[in-house]
């Protein structure tokens, strides 16, 4: 059983910045791609970036491309994400989703529980 | 950008109905599509993948038909357990990766 633990949430001012990190246990990660998905209520669930099994290949929602790094770590099973100059519409919870299979390009078959960001003044 | 306007965006039905959620690409996507179930404080779990195939686990009441640009998402007998908001998800050689918006399920 997979089993993701995302950590590293909480309130930030815009422009400040914060860095997630996803626990992953279960299956030999580096076999997987991984995403960051986040949900806000206003606007349901939002892709918000993935990096290939191997780290060779990272693409980013536009929105956040030049302020947001994923990345990970396969020799600590752990996925980051460093999130730079907040803006308040970065607020939501983050999650750290699994590809099915080594790219990305695949249904998402496990996620966390989320951690929350809340940029705020 | 692949565009995907799911409806409706909310629905009300009694236990035992069947509910039908549509789901439509701007673009073909062949059948990279996945719907996901999402209960408020918890996780999103994938319910269906390659627009009609059934996660492991998951309970046949659920189905998914398509192909192209328009695709289903049926539960035949609808269970209390069943209230959740319910997206569809592309996910062709393209990015970004796109979810529709969203259709919120009362019972």
């Amino acid at each position: 059983q997979v089993d993701l633990v995302e950590s590293g949430g909480g309130v930030v001012q815009p422009g400040k910045s914060l860095r997630l990190s996803c626990s992953f246990s279960g299956v030999n990660f580096g076999d997987f791609g991984m995403h960051w998905v986040r949900h806000s209520p206003g606007k349901g669930l939002e892709w918000v970036a993935a990096v290939s099994h191997d780290a060779t290949n990272k693409y980013y929602e536009d929105s956040v491309k030049g302020r947001f790094t994923i990345s990970r770590d396969n020799s600590k099973n752990t996925l980051y994400l460093q999130m730079s100059n907040l803006r308040r519409g970065d607020t939501a919870v983050y999650y750290c989703v699994k590809s099915t299979s080594a790219g990305y390009h695949n249904a998402m078959d496990a996620w966390g529980n989320g951690t929350s960001v809340t940029v705020s003044s | 950008d692949i565009q995907m306007t799911q409806s409706p965006s909310s629905l009300s039905a009694s236990a035992g109905d069947r509910v039908t959620i549509t789901c439509q690409a701007s673009h073909d996507i062949n059948n990279y599509l996945s719907w996901y179930q999402h209960k408020t404080g918890r996780a999103p779990k994938l319910l269906i993948h390659d627009a009609s195939n059934l996660q492991t686990g998951v309970p046949s009441r659920f189905s998914g038909t398509g192909s192209g640009t328009n695709f289903t998402f049926t539960i035949t007998s609808l269970q209390p357990e069943d209230v959740a908001t319910y997206y569809c998800q592309q996910y062709a050689n393209v990015f970004p990766l796109t979810f529709g918006g969203g259709t919120k399920v009362e019972v």
